[in-house]
């Protein structure tokens, strides 16, 4: 089965500070995907990165940077000089294949980000 | 392209009424996906449709819900004798085949409250 944990529930941090959010996940899949996406208030989950299981490395974009270690099973998600626009629900979610070739996503449950002046 | 839409955006019915849903994928799209998130939870899958063929579903679809997408283009959700326990968002999500590098996407929900 897949699992998706995100232990930090909320955090708060003020504007300017650098922010690491968590995730680890299990599968026994050997070729998976793992996604972090962003809800903001009015509901609709973008998306932001997706990384598969082959490629470990490291990924910047902008403000944004993920660190993938398959050996502890983690995605992590760092936002540098955060903004209070920063401030949504951050998930983490993985991939597994479904018949036909889509794909279904198992989400974490999820960490608050409050961005604060 | 003007994204995924769902309608209505907010719904809220009496326990044991029926209740429909529609998603309006994007025109390209193949694939459509409905997920269901309730509060302080991340979206959960229901089930997955590929042109007109419903491929998969969630054990959480129980016999109450019923999905359809005819003629491949948009979807339908429809939950019979509505419980408090099915208050919820309901999001809807498309892809096209082989497009995975930007995942899915997503629209904006439908909220279900049921009272």
């Amino acid at each position: 089965a897949q699992k998706v944990t995100q232990a930090q529930t909320e955090i708060s941090v003020v504007e300017k500070e650098d922010v690491t959010l968590d995730c680890v996940y299990e599968t026994r899949d050997t070729t998976y995907y793992l996604f972090w996406y962003k809800q903001p208030p009015s509901g609709e989950l973008v998306f932001l990165i997706r990384r598969n299981s082959f490629d470990e490395q490291n990924e910047i974009s902008g403000r944004y940077s993920w660190n993938f270690q398959k050996s502890t099973s983690s995605f992590n998600f760092t936002i540098t000089a955060s903004q209070v626009v920063d401030s949504a629900v951050y998930f983490c979610a993985l991939s597994v294949l479904l018949t036909g070739g889509g794909n279904k996503l198992t989400f974490g449950t999820g960490t608050q980000l409050k961005v604060e002046l | 392209d003007t994204g995924v839409s769902q309608d209505p955006r907010h719904k809220i019915t009496k326990r044991g009424q029926n209740v429909t849903f529609r998603c309006d994928p994007i025109s390209e799209h193949n694939r459509l996906y409905w997920y269901r998130q309730t509060l302080g939870q991340g979206p959960e899958f229901l089930t997955y449709f590929q042109n007109e063929a419903q491929l998969e579903k969630s054990r959480l679809l129980s016999d109450r819900f019923s999905a359809e997408r005819p003629k491949g283009s948009f979807s339908t959700l429809e939950i019979q004798r509505t419980e408090q326990g099915d208050s919820a968002m309901y999001l809807c999500a498309s892809s096209r085949s082989g497009e995975l590098v930007y995942g899915y996407t997503f629209g904006s929900g439908t909220r279900l409250t049921v009272v």
